[in-house]
C-alpha cells in the first residue's frame, strides 16, 4: 500500500520533555510538510522540505526542529521551548514532478497532549 | 498577510439537496486552489483541486473559481449524511524562497451537516 504513515497516533508529553513525531511516505514524493491544527483554527505550516538534506521554516517554527536525511522520512521534534504544544500534528507530502504537482496529501496525524 | 476566509457554519442542508460552500482569498498571486474534507478526529482528505477560472466537476462535486473576484466555491449535489464533515479551503502560490514553496494557506473550514 502506498501512503503516508505517522506515529504514534496519540502522544502524551510531560512539560520540559522533547518528543519526536514520525512521518514516513512510500509515494516517492520529493516535498514534505509539517502542519499543526488547533481547534477553530486553520492548519499552520511548521516546517517544510523540498529535497533531502534541506528544509525551511514555516510560519510557526519556534520550538520545533526537523531533519530530512532520507527522502521517505521527515521527523518532527517538539522541544521544551514550544510553549503550547498540545495540538493535532499533520504531515503531508507532494510530488513535485507530477502534473498535479501542487497537491498535498496528508497522513493520519498525531494528537499530542501535554500533561 | 495572506488570508483565506470561510464561513465556519454549521451549514445545514437536507439529504438530497445541493450544499454550497464558499471561500475567499486575499492574495492575487494565488495560483492553485483546493478543497479538503475532514471528518471529526481525522486528517484532511483532498477532494478537489482547481487551477483556472471556471467550473471543474468530479462526480457529485463541482469546484468553481473566479480569480477576478478572488472567490472559490464547492458545490455538492445530492448531499448525503456521509458528506457531513468540515470542508477546508486551501490556496497555494509561488511564495517563499525562490518561489518554490508551494505553501498551502488554509481557511478555518466550514462545518457541513446533512440532515437525513
Amino acid at each position: 500500500d502506498g501512503g503516508i504513515t505517522q506515529s504514534p497516533k496519540y502522544l502524551f508529553r510531560k512539560e520540559g520533555q522533547n518528543v519526536t513525531l514520525s512521518c514516513e511516505q512510500n509515494l516517492n514524493h520529493d516535498a514534505m510538510y509539517w502542519y499543526r491544527q488547533d481547534p477553530g483554527q486553520g492548519l499552520r505550516l511548521i516546517y517544510y522540505s523540498q529535497i533531502v538534506n534541506d528544509f525551511q521554516k514555516g510560519d510557526i517554527a519556534e520550538g520545533y526542529s526537523v531533519s530530512r536525511e532520507k527522502k521517505e522520512s521527515f521527523p518532527l521534534t517538539v522541544t521544551s521551548a514550544q510553549k503550547n504544544p498540545t495540538a493535532f500534528y499533520l504531515c503531508a507530502s507532494r510530488n513535485r514532478a507530477s502534473s498535479s504537482y501542487n497537491e498535498q496529501f496528508f497522513g493520519p496525524g498525531t494528537r499530542l497532549t501535554v500533561l | 498577510q495572506k488570508e483565506v476566509e470561510q464561513n465556519s457554519g454549521p451549514l445545514s442542508v437536507p439529504e438530497g439537496a445541493i450544499a454550497s460552500l464558499n471561500c475567499t482569498y486575499s492574495d492575487r498571486g494565488s495560483q492553485s486552489f483546493f478543497w479538503y474534507r475532514q471528518y471529526s478526529g481525522k486528517s484532511p482528505e483532498l477532494i478537489m483541486s482547481i487551477y483556472s477560472n471556471g467550473d471543474k466537476e468530479d462526480g457529485r462535486f463541482t469546484a468553481q473559481l473566479n480569480k477576478a473576484s478572488q472567490y472559490v466555491s464547492l458545490l455538492i449535489r445530492d448531499s448525503q449524511p456521509s458528506d457531513s464533515a468540515t470542508y477546508l479551503c486551501a490556496v497555494s502560490g509561488l511564495w517563499g524562497e525562490g518561489g518554490a514553496t508551494n505553501k498551502l494557506i488554509f481557511g478555518t473550514g466550514t462545518l457541513l451537516a446533512v440532515q437525513p
